[in-house]
């Protein structure tokens, strides 16, 4: 079966940093999207990617699909303390699949 | 407010003791399904339903039962719960499948199961 892999597991940084994350795949996908969950919630899309190569930016958010459509990667620059909570990606091939997570914490 | 709704949000049980947690939708989505997440290991789809009456496995089904009756509602069931169905389980909904990726899924706040 397909293998996903999210990392890095769990981030502790300081507000105002940048944050960087990924994850990789041994198949390919047509989408790929990123979700957060902020605590007792449950997720909320944030960024969609449709084409291989796409950088989309939301705010101070930038996600780009992999040139190979195997992989993605979620940036998160100046990091505030609201950005805390569990961030999946999604890549989307016959069926939507979820990532293990990232787990944000925020040092004000 | 368009809204995924599911209850309860927490529910403590015995193993055995068969329990329901409902969903609802509002925003007459026809795709709906369910899914649970452990630690570790993100968020596994258990069911899903593409329509009315129509009902399919996702990647962990076993111990689950579902209905898709009517649009709104999709019942999650587990007849004899079992400790290793202790999780946090996400009811979500979408516009259909195939524009899903289009139009987002959307999440229930979820609902805490610990079964002993």
């Amino acid at each position: 079966g397909q293998q996903l892999n999210q990392s890095p597991q769990s981030m502790f940084i300081q507000e105002g940093e940048d944050v960087s994350m990924n994850c990789t795949s041994s198949s390919i996908f047509n989408t790929w999207l990123w979700y957060k969950q902020d605590p007792g919630e449950g997720p909320v899309l944030l960024i969609a990617l449709y084409k291989a190569g796409e950088l989309t930016s939301n705010g101070r958010l930038t996600a780009q699909f992999g040139i190979t459509r195997k992989d993605s990667f979620l940036n998160i620059s100046a990091s505030i303390p609201s950005d805390v909570g569990i961030y999946f990606c999604a890549p989307w091939g016959n069926k939507l699949v979820f990532g293990a997570g990232t787990i944000l914490r925020v040092k004000s | 407010e368009a809204q995924v709704t599911q209850n309860p949000r927490y529910l403590i049980t015995v193993t055995g003791k068969k329990l329901t947690v409902t969903c609802s939708q509002n925003m007459n989505h026809e795709y709906m399904s369910w899914y649970r997440q452990d630690p570790g290991l993100g968020l596994r789809q258990i069911y899903y339903s593409m329509n009315v009456e129509v009902t399919d496995k996702g990647d962990v089904p076993e111990g689950y039962k579902v209905s898709r009756k009517e649009k709104r509602n999709f019942p999650l069931i587990l007849e004899s719960p079992s400790p290793n169905q202790t999780s946090l389980y996400f009811c979500a909904s979408a516009l259909d499948l195939l524009s899903s990726y289009n139009s987002p899924l959307h999440f229930g706040n979820g609902t805490r199961l610990t079964v002993t």
